[in-house]
């Protein structure tokens, strides 16, 4: 198993446009996280999935930003009509289902808005 | 809401010694975890160490340890005989019994002088 996988690692775009990201977690977990990282920060959650279910959206995922996990594997985070606050290193994680598990941290997407 | 506040933004360490970063968390909650993650340049993050609040006895992990003071809402990270490669951002995090985010510090970032 490689770990989390993230894609792309980088992008940059132009205000207005659309942007994709893909996280592939690890093979046999059930959950996976997106968190959002600005420069200087901690992490701060946008939200979670139990398989392929959306269970919880913190107040920072606003409507221009939607994330799916059709079929309980791969997820893809889309961020609508980007805006220059938008530019931040875009995390996944992922975990088993359970009481205390670690959540495994891909490596990120970095995505600047000019 | 649980808020995480690291107060150091960076401290430095020279090879072999110990250094201890700081910690303070905010939460009405009785029942929960709180976690060091480790995260490198351009790397991603790992976890480093876990401490289950309804345990005493504070966690330890080879040269990683914690003092976790509950009444204080406290939770340092011990560093002993520090080594080059323990250079990287650390990151304070809780997360609720019931819950499944991750609320992160602010962050501290370590440098370790040889």
């Amino acid at each position: 198993d490689t770990g989390v996988s993230q894609d792309p690692r980088h992008k940059i775009t132009k205000r207005g446009q659309n942007v994709t990201f893909r996280c592939d977690p690890i093979s046999e977990h059930n959950r996976l996280y997106w968190y959002r990282q600005t420069l200087g920060q901690g992490p701060e959650f946008l939200t979670y999935f139990q398989n392929e279910a959306q269970l919880e959206k913190s107040r920072l995922l606003s409507d221009r930003f939607s994330a799916e996990r059709p079929k309980g594997s791969f997820s893809t985070l889309e961020i609508q009509r980007t805006e220059q606050g938008d530019s931040a290193m875009y995390l996944c994680a992922s975990s088993l289902a359970g009481q205390v598990v670690e959540q495994y941290f891909g490596p990120g997407t970095r995505l600047t808005v000019t | 809401a649980q808020t995480v506040t690291q107060s150091q933004p960076e401290m430095s360490v020279q090879e072999a010694e110990t250094v201890t970063l700081s910690c303070t968390y905010d939460t009405s909650e009785s029942d929960y975890y709180l976690f060091w993650y480790k995260q490198p340049p351009s790397r991603q993050m790992i976890l480093v160490i876990r401490q289950e609040a309804y345990k005493q006895q504070n966690a330890t992990e080879n040269r990683f340890s914690v003092n976790f003071q509950k009444a204080a809402k406290s939770f340092s990270l011990k560093i002993s005989d520090s080594q080059l490669g323990d250079a990287a951002m650390y990151f304070c995090a809780y997360r609720r019994n019931a819950g499944n985010m991750l609320t992160f510090g602010g962050g501290t970032r370590l440098m370790v002088k040889p």
